[in-house]
This record gives C-alpha cells, structure tokens and sequence, in this order.
C-alpha cells in the first residue's frame, strides 16, 4: 500500500504570501496526485489533479507540480478565502487511492 | 446537474447494523465508480473504498476491507455503505463522491452523514 506524507501539517501565513505545500509517496506514482481543499463544514474539492491540471474553475494562484514520489502544491498569493485544509490524493491504475495527513492553513 | 445526496445523520450503539446511502442524478449512474471516504471528528480525509454500479466492481482500502461493505444499485441510482456491528470508532463523518470518467480524481461529492456511535 502506498502512503503519502504531507508536510507540513499546519502553517500559518500573511495575505499575499506564496504558500508551498510538499507531499511524499512511498513509492513511485508517476502523475497521479491530486491536491484537494476542505473548508470547515464543506465537502472537499479538487483544486488540481495528475499533479499539475488546474481544475474547473480553480483560480490560477493554486498550482502544482512534481512526478515519482515527490510532489508540491502553491498558492502564489494567499488570500483570506484560502484558509482551509488542504491534502493530496495518490491513486493507482487499479483505482486504489490514498489520502496524506492534510496541512491546515490559516493567516497569520 | 449532477447530484449526489446522502441519507441523514445517524445515532446507533455499539454492535448494532447500518446502511447509509448515496443517490446520484444527473448523470448515467452505472457508469461512474462511486466512493466513500471517512473523516473522524477533527481528522483527515481517509479513502475507504470505491464501487463501480455497472458491475459492483468493488475496491478497498486496506483499513476498511472486512469492515465495512460497499454496494450500488444502479436500477435505483444508489450506493451504499454498511456495517455489520458498529464501534464507538466508526463515529465520524462519511462522503460519497463519484470519480471521473478517467477515474482519476473525485469530481463531485455528496453532503456527507454524520454517524454517532455511543453507548
């Protein structure tokens, strides 16, 4: 079984700083991670998918990046309706799929 | 539009039966993998298991398997999650999501059922 290890688990930035967030497979997993955002009493929703696609009405400040095992997630600018969790999803060619520990983000 | 909508929140004791629901529209059901993912109380999102409607093709996630039963109806445009005898543990929030075509992400998610399990 895969696991993913995000980092870090918390963070805490101003408005209009630029946010990275890093996530880790067990094993090679080639483009198959999504980045996902959860607000507090909402469903998650992707913000990115295959590592670097921008989903449907995603703002473009969120980006991603990386292949094989390591990984980043961006926000350029902060802004307030940004502050939220965020986590990365792996899968496979099977469909079995992993979710990393979630990294919260709040302003500072 | 597609939907997906969720039975309501649920209060049951330990050792008890439950089958919660997940009903899609909007969209040919029996051609998507619907899934489940858990989120106990101030933790993260844990991928449980998918399920595709057209064959009841069923996955996993090493945690869950033989603890939980994942299905779908597709005459009646239904999933469901159940649990044969259920643990304080199991108290949490549950989301079905449906994935791509692609099958490589979760597209559209449902409002989530909250369960309670306490004595």
């Amino acid at each position: 079984d895969i696991q993913m290890t995000q980092s870090p688990s918390s963070l805490s930035a101003s408005v209009g700083d630029r946010v990275t967030i890093t996530c880790q497979a067990s094993q090679d997993i080639y483009d198959f991670l999504n980045w996902y955002q959860q607000k507090p009493g909402e469903a998650p929703r992707v913000l990115i998918y295959d590592a670097s696609t921008l989903g449907t009405g995603v703002p473009s400040r969120f980006s991603g990046r990386g292949s094989g095992t390591n990984f980043t997630f961006t926000i350029s600018s902060l802004q307030p309706e940004d502050i939220a969790t965020y986590y990365c999803q792996q899968y496979d060619t099977l469909l079995r799929s992993s979710f990393g520990g979630g990294t919260k983000v709040e302003i500072k | 539009e597609v939907q997906l909508v969720q039975s309501g929140a649920e209060v049951k004791k330990p050792g008890e039966s439950l089958k919660i629901s997940c009903r899609g529209s909007g969209y040919k059901f029996m051609n998507y993998w619907i899934g489940w993912v858990r989120q106990m109380p101030g933790k993260g999102l844990e991928w449980m298991g998918i399920v595709y409607p057209g064959d009841s093709d069923t996955r996993y996630g090493p945690s869950f398997r033989g603890h939980v039963t994942i299905s779908a109806d597709p005459s009646i445009t239904t999933a469901w999650l159940q649990w044969s005898s259920l643990k304080a543990s199991d108290t949490a929030m549950y989301y079905c999501a449906r994935l791509t075509g692609a099958g490589n992400f979760f597209e559209y998610w449902g409002q989530g059922t909250l369960v309670i399990v306490s004595s």
